[in-house]
């Protein structure tokens, strides 16, 4: 079973701010948090990860909780081709296998 | 920015038929991973594949599959007999290290069906 919890749904404006939440509370030290999101039936496309430090790149940040049990993916200004399903994953240590939730079905309005 | 091709992108096969699915990683990644996904389900791992071996599966990837890179170039997994339930994306990834600190980059999918 997959290590985290999200919310299956959100909606969010356009050029506003998304942020999806995450719940990892089994979430072991030297875990990293990976985020995925899936655009339709198209492949997961990888956004971002994490271990402890807040971390940013060019699509997104990722927050993490000081005690490691949860984080929130931002989407600075979501636009339209952000709708999607984002996935959290914690990678289980020792295996090269991400075990998928259900994930958060984002949607876009304009 | 580099890709995974996968090809064909979709296939109809026959049941009880042999399929390979085709897939061209990043050139410089090492690792190479398998992943499948039923209409309206999850995500499922099948099988990770380092130095020309496999290096990790799950319960689905059972005695029917195989996996093999053939020429340095494509990994290709073969379904040996397929059967009704074998319909759905098959997703190749692949990555350039196997540790922890890593993403991975994951192709378009082929998306098999099985009549």
């Amino acid at each position: 079973d997959a290590k985290t919890t999200q919310p299956p749904s959100m909606d969010c404006a356009e050029g506003r701010a998304a942020n999806l939440p995450c719940n990892h509370s089994t979430i072991s030290g030297n875990e990293y948090v990976y985020w995925y999101r899936q655009i339709h039936s198209q492949g997961p496309q990888y956004i971002i990860h994490g271990l402890k430090n807040n971390e940013t790149n060019e699509m997104a940040s990722l927050i993490i909780t000081e005690d490691r049990k949860s984080s929130t993916l931002i989407l600075p200004h979501a636009t339209l081709r952000d709708t999607a399903v984002y996935y959290c994953i914690v990678r289980v240590t020792g295996t090269y296998k991400y075990i998928f939730g259900t994930g958060t079905r984002l949607k876009v309005l304009a | 920015e580099p890709e995974v091709t996968q090809t064909p992108s979709h296939q109809v096969t026959q049941m009880g038929q042999e399929v390979i699915l085709r897939c061209v990683p990043i050139s410089n990644h090492l690792y190479f991973y398998w992943y499948r996904q039923i209409l309206g389900q999850k995500v499922e791992f099948l099988v990770s594949f380092y130095n020309n071996e496999i290096s990790e599966k799950s319960e689905i990837f059972d005695d029917q599959f195989s996996v093999e890179r053939p020429d340095g170039s494509n990994f290709t997994l073969k379904i040996r007999s397929t059967k009704l339930e074998d319909s759905a994306m098959y997703f190749c990834a692949s990555s350039e290290y196997g540790g922890s600190n890593y993403g991975y980059t994951f192709g378009s999918g082929t998306r098999l069906t099985v009549v």
